[in-house]
């Protein structure tokens, strides 16, 4: 079975610094999705990035970039020019490629600074 | 394009007793997801639904909890009777495409609050 593991519960960093959040995953297969979800108060996941297992070259959107390590199973999200509405749950997802079912770890609170 | 819509957004119940949720999907979506999330986790898919067909309700405690999804558009999840291990967000999430192998992303809505007492 898939597993993914976060294993900060807690994250700080100060506005305009970088952080970076963790995410390892445990599977067998060679295809698949890798995703950072954010999930402010309102409860709402809202997709961060996504990550093709098969693509060599890390996804970036914006102030936002992972770092894929696929023979080590790690999967970071770095946040640059952190800002106060970055403040949220973080959730590391994973996705086997033959269906549709997400996996989630269980999330990073960023705390942005002031 | 309108999110995901889902209603209510809090319920307090006491055990024993039944609730349900409502979720309308994002038009033209065909697959239907509803997430369990426990305080302090990521969400744990329940069921998922292709058009108005269960895919997956492998997770699903199906001695208390139903879900339909008629005319492949609304579902509906129920709990009956509720305990208080259920208390948690339930999530609803919805696709566009269907089939395996589909790169498109879930869209979530703003989730349902259960509290059991």
């Amino acid at each position: 079975a898939q597993t993914v593991t976060q294993s900060q519960p807690e994250m700080s960093v100060q506005e305009a610094e970088t952080v970076t959040l963790s995410c390892t995953y445990d599977t067998s297969e060679s295809d698949y999705y890798l995703f950072w979800y954010k999930q402010p108060p309102s409860r709402q996941m809202i997709l961060v990035i996504r990550q093709e297992a098969y693509k060599q070259q890390n996804a970036t959107e914006n102030r936002f970039s992972v770092n894929f390590q696929k023979a080590a199973k790690s999967f970071s999200l770095k946040i640059s020019d952190s800002q106060l509405g970055d403040a949220a749950m973080y959730f590391c997802a994973y996705r086997f490629f033959g269906n549709e079912k997400l996996t989630f770890g269980t999330g990073t609170r960023l705390t942005i600074i002031p | 394009e309108a999110g995901v819509a889902q209603s209510p957004r809090y319920k307090i119940i006491e055990k024993r007793q039944s609730v349900a949720f409502w979720c309308n999907p994002i038009s033209g979506h065909a697959t239907l997801y509803w997430y369990q999330q426990i305080l302090g986790q990521g969400p744990k898919l329940l069921i998922q639904f292709q058009n108005n067909g269960v895919v997956d309700d492998s997770q699903l405690p199906k001695d208390r909890f139903s879900a339909e999804r008629l005319k492949g558009v609304d579902s509906t999840l129920k709990i009956q009777p509720a305990k208080l291990e259920d208390s948690a967000v339930y999530l609803c999430a919805s696709n566009p495409m269907a089939g395996q192998g589909s790169t498109d992303t879930q869209y979530f809505g703003p989730g349902t609050r259960l509290t059991v007492l």
